[in-house]
Formats: structure tokens, C-alpha cells, sequence
């Protein structure tokens, strides 16, 4: 079935870069994402990469995707005390066109230290 | 400004009482989602509806019910049959059903008392 695994917790300076990793099962995914999800709010979209594509940079912000190893990355460069969040990688299959359903991660808390 | 609206914020439900979460959207967006939220898991889909008096069910719908008799608003009731409802709530709505960008709302933390 399709699944989605990040790792809970990373820990950075103020200033490093900040990579978080997330893995995918489903090889017919479409659409890759990034949300990112700060203390009682609701979720914020980061940046989304489709599958042909293997790099996406916005800014501070660099998305790889291996889509062989089906391994997403996302990197935070001079990672700021406003970046502390919980970052979610999502996915779309292509089974999914017709409802729109996202899979989830759990969602990595990235906490900064001044 | 266009958006998401979820309400109340907070929530508190007496066991065995039905309770009604709230969300519009003015972004004219035809699918709307509702997402359940517990600590340490990721998002999981109770209900989405492509268009006005149309919804179904997603992986976690038992003990949940949806309406969607105007495109603005996709209200939520819990059910007493929701055998563990306290988590967060969120909403989402995306121009179309399988469009690129969804948008979120705030969220609503229910908790049973």
C-alpha cells in the first residue's frame, strides 16, 4: 500500500542548513510536497516537485527527489529560529487523480537553536 | 482575503454527544477535505467531496459525517459512534479535485471531557 516514513526529530543551529528526508512507497506517484506546520495552526504549503523532475530550489529552500530509491529531500539553507515547525512530505499517486487524497507523513519537527 | 476559515478553535464534547465542526472557504475552490491530526502521525483523510451535494468517505470515516449543500462550506459532525474523537481537525479545499495546491485551514482541537 502506499506509505509515506520521515524521521520525528532534527536539531540544527541558527544560521546550518537543515536537510529533512522523507521516504515513499508508492512509485506512481505524481506530485511530491512540502507543508510545513507551526504550533495549533494548520498546514502551509512549502513547495511541491512533480515526478519528472529531479530538483526544485525556491529560495532558501532546495527539493531533491530520487525517485529510483523513491527518497525526497528537502533543505533548509541558513535555517532561521522562524523555521521551527513540523515539516510533513506528502504524496500523490496517480490512483489518487480522482479524489485528490494526499498521503502523509508523521511529520518532522525541525527545532533550531539560536 | 480569500481563505480558509475553521471554527471554533477549540472544542470540548461531553462522551456520548454528537458535536458539529465548522468550515468555510471563499476561494470558489469546488473540492473540499476533511483531515484527522493525532501526535506523532500524519494526516489521515476522513471525507472529501468534489463538488456541491456530492462527498465520500476516506480511510478513517466511521463515526463521522459530512453535508456539502453550498460550495462554501463542508461542516464536519462527530459522532458519539467516533469511538476516539479527540485529535485536531483540519479542513482543506483545492480548486479541483487532484489540482496541484491544497489549502489548509487552521484547525479545530476537539477534545472529549
Amino acid at each position: 500500500g502506499e506509505d509515506v516514513e520521515q524521521s520525528l526529530f532534527l536539531s540544527v543551529r541558527e544560521g546550518d542548513s537543515s536537510v529533512i528526508n522523507c521516504t515513499y512507497t508508492d512509485s506512481s506517484s505524481t506530485y511530491l510536497y512540502w507543508y510545513k506546520q507551526e504550533p495549533g495552526a494548520g498546514l502551509q504549503l512549502l513547495t511541491y516537485i512533480f515526478s519528472n523532475m529531479d530538483m526544485k530550489q525556491d529560495q532558501r529552500l532546495t527539493v531533491l527527489l530520487n525517485k529510483k530509491d523513491k527518497h525526497l529531500s528537502l533543505r533548509i539553507a541558513d535555517t532561521q529560529t522562524g523555521d521551527s515547525a513540523i515539516y510533513f512530505c506528502a504524496e500523490r499517486g496517480s490512483g489518487s487523480s480522482n479524489t485528490g487524497k494526499l498521503i502523509f507523513g508523521q511529520g518532522t519537527t525541525l527545532q533550531v537553536k539560536p | 482575503d480569500g481563505g480558509i476559515t475553521q471554527s471554533p478553535k477549540y472544542l470540548f464534547r461531553k462522551e456520548g454527544q454528537n458535536v458539529t465542526l465548522s468550515c468555510e472557504q471563499n476561494l470558489n475552490h469546488d473540492a473540499m477535505y476533511w483531515y484527522r491530526q493525532d501526535p506523532g502521525q500524519g494526516l489521515r483523510l476522513i471525507y472529501y467531496s468534489q463538488i456541491v451535494n456530492d462527498f465520500q468517505k476516506g480511510d478513517i470515516a466511521e463515526g463521522y459525517s459530512v453535508s456539502r449543500e453550498k460550495k462554501e462550506s463542508f461542516p464536519l459532525t462527530v459522532t458519539s459512534a467516533q469511538k476516539n474523537p479527540t485529535a485536531f481537525y483540519l479542513c482543506a479545499s483545492s480548486i479541483r479535485v487532484g489540482h496541484t495546491e491544497a489549502f489548509f485551514g487552521q484547525g479545530t482541537r476537539l477534545t472529549v471531557v
